[in-house]
């Protein structure tokens, strides 16, 4: 079964940057698109941007376009998420997502990774 | 991009009423909508994927219907289990995410 293994939790300073990283476990990743999906604390959904493995090709949401970069690493069968100029409002937890049975609606997620922007 | 705007915001119904909660896309999204549950401190669960398919394990209370702007996610008998936030997600163009549903028992 695929499973999504997200890195732990990160307290970084106003104006820097951090990369989160999404490893599979149990396929391999060249066979899903992989998502991101931020919710910052007691908000709703909002989907960063998708990367093919396959390919390196990514989409990201209008708002994201200068705020998040996805690349994946096939040999290691993982995902990252680098946001940079961190602000307060990049305080949120963010998941990984894919779909396994179909690749355009999310059946299997990590567990989430809280970042903290905070000086 | 597509708004989706997802009503109501919050929903308070008892143990075996039937609940409704809809999602409205600011243009044509055909079938490609679905529906996830989110209980606290969790990630959020698949449960119906365009439209009105229901995903493998989730019980068949839960049901999704509607075509093009309209759509409507329907739990035919709630259940103490079923408090939850749930959000629907357009995946015509790109993908965007509704607003949510809280949904708590009376």
């Amino acid at each position: 079964e695929v499973q999504l293994q997200q890195s732990g939790a990160e307290l970084v300073r106003p104006g820097t940057s951090v990369k989160l990283s999404c490893k599979v476990s149990g396929d391999t990743i060249t066979a899903y698109y992989m998502h991101f999906v931020k919710q910052r604390p007691g908000q709703g959904l909002e989907w960063i941007g998708r990367i093919d493995p396959e390919d390196d090709s990514t989409k990201y949401a209008e708002k994201f376009k200068n705020k998040a970069t996805l690349t994946a690493d096939t040999s290691s069968n993982t995902a990252y998420l680098k946001l940079s100029s961190l602000t307060s409002e990049d305080t949120a937890t963010y998941f990984c997502t894919t779909g396994v049975a179909g690749p355009y609606y999310f059946d299997y997620w990590g567990q989430g990774v809280m970042v903290t922007v905070s000086s | 991009d597509i708004q989706m705007t997802q009503s109501p915001s919050f929903l308070s119904a008892s143990v075996g009423d039937r609940v409704t909660i809809n999602c409205k896309a600011s243009q044509n999204i055909n079938k490609y909508l679905d529906w996830y549950q989110q209980k606290l401190g969790e990630a959020p669960k698949l449960l119906i994927y365009n439209t009105n398919s229901l995903h493998t394990g989730i019980p068949s209370r839960f049901s999704g219907s509607g075509s093009g702007t309209d759509f409507t996610l329907t739990i035919s008998s709630l259940q103490p289990e079923d408090v939850a936030t749930y959000f629907c997600l357009q995946h015509n163009s790109g993908w965007t995410f509704g607003g949510g549903t809280k949904l708590e028992l009376k």
